[in-house]
This record gives structure tokens, sequence and C-alpha cells, in this order.
């Protein structure tokens, strides 16, 4: 079974700041993806970035980008010129290719809080 | 598209009562999913289906029951309510294939007294 940690329950940083939040994942697959979801208070869960585990380049996607670190099983998400909208909780997820159909395992969860 | 829509929003339980909570995707999407999300937790999968007529047990299906009769309807059904089952439920879908992108519904929140 996979494992995945989000070690900061809790962040906070003011707007136009860059942050990092961090995710660590446990599993004995060799393919897989990983994303980061964003649920703001309306609990509408929405996807942030994703990356294909066999991909050596880290996604990115505007203001989002990943530090994808397969040997070390660490995924962070850095967030650039961060935002007021940004404010919500940020989760990782894994999927495990093939098994499941495709379900996700997903951390506990950061709640980032931008401050204006 | 309406996406996935859940229905209902919100519910009362009493302890033993039973409901059925209501899944529907029109993107045609063979997989559908139910998760649950504890209070600051995250997402942990119920059950799923990658077609009409085919269902499996996700990690935490004990309470719980689906059917899949359509590729569009996904319904989550528990029998016997009990107080560990207040959480909000998520229904998802998505294409075939593990480069798709899963689609959320808005979520039920379920309080069973």
């Amino acid at each position: 079974a996979q494992t995945v940690t989000q070690s900061q329950p809790e962040m906070s940083v003011q707007e136009a700041e860059t942050v990092t939040l961090s995710c660590t994942y446990d599993t004995s697959e060799n393919n897989y993806y990983l994303f980061w979801y964003k649920q703001p208070p309306s609990r509408q869960m929405i996807l942030v970035i994703r990356q294909e585990a066999y991909k050596q380049q880290n996604a990115t996607e505007n203001r989002f980008s990943v530090n994808f670190q397969k040997a070390a099983k660490s995924f962070s998400l850095k967030i650039s010129d961060s935002q007021l909208g940004d404010t919500a909780m940020y989760f990782c997820a894994f999927m495990k290719v093939g098994g499941g159909a495709d379900g996700l395992t997903f951390g506990k969860g950061t709640h980032l809080i931008i401050q204006p | 598209n309406a996406g996935v829509t859940q229905t209902p929003k919100f519910r009362i339980l009493k302890i033993g009562q039973s409901m059925t909570l209501q899944c529907t995707q029109d993107m045609n999407h063979n997989y559908m999913y139910w998760y649950r999300q504890d209070p600051g937790m995250g997402l942990k999968l119920i059950y799923y289906s990658v077609g009409a007529g085919i269902t499996d047990k996700g990690e935490v299906p004990n309470g719980y029951n689906v059917s899949r009769s359509t590729t569009e309807d996904f319904p989550l059904r528990l029998e016997l309510a009990a107080p560990s089952q207040t959480s909000v439920y998520f229904c998802a879908s998505k294409p075939q294939g593990p480069q798709e992108t899963q689609y959320f519904g808005p979520g039920t929140r379920l309080l069973v007294l």
C-alpha cells in the first residue's frame, strides 16, 4: 500500500511571497503519478498540477511548479507570487498506474493562508 | 456539460437510518469513484467502478454499498448509519487511462447523530 505524508499542517505567508509545500510518499511501485489538489472553502477539489514518475522534468503550471525527487520520494509544490486566492487546503496525492482503477491516495493536507 | 453532480448537498441522519447519495456525470466517463473526507484529513477511497456493472472496494468500504447500472450514475448506499460515517463524501469520474484527470463533484456533507 502507498502512503502520502504532508508534514506541514498549516503555513502562512505574505501576499506576493513564494511558498513551498512539502510532500513525501512511500511506494514500491515504479510507475505512478503524483498530484497536487487545491481545496478552497467551497470544498471543491481542483487539480493544480501533476507529475508522471517516468518524466525527469519537473512539471510547471503558471505560478505553480513542483520539485520531484524520485529517489528521495519527495514531491514539493512551489507557489510563486502568491495571491489571496491561493488561500486553501492543499493535498498531495499518489496514483499507482494499473491498480485500483487509478484511485488516488491523499495526504492529510496543508492549510495555506496568504496574508494581505 | 454539468460535469459531476451530487445530491443532496447536506443531510442529517439519525443512527440506524439509511440513505443513498446520488452521483451523476455527463462526460461519458468509464471510471467513477466515491471518496470520504473526515475533518482535518485527506480523502479516502470507498468504492470505485470501471464501467457499468463493475464495482470494487477501495480502502474504506465497510458500511457502504454501490451499484453501477448505467455509465452516468454511481449511487452510494448507507444501510445503517453510524456516527463514524459523519463525513464529506465526494464523487469523481475520469476517462479510462492513467494519464486522464479525475473530475470531482462538489461533495455531500453528511452528519449522523
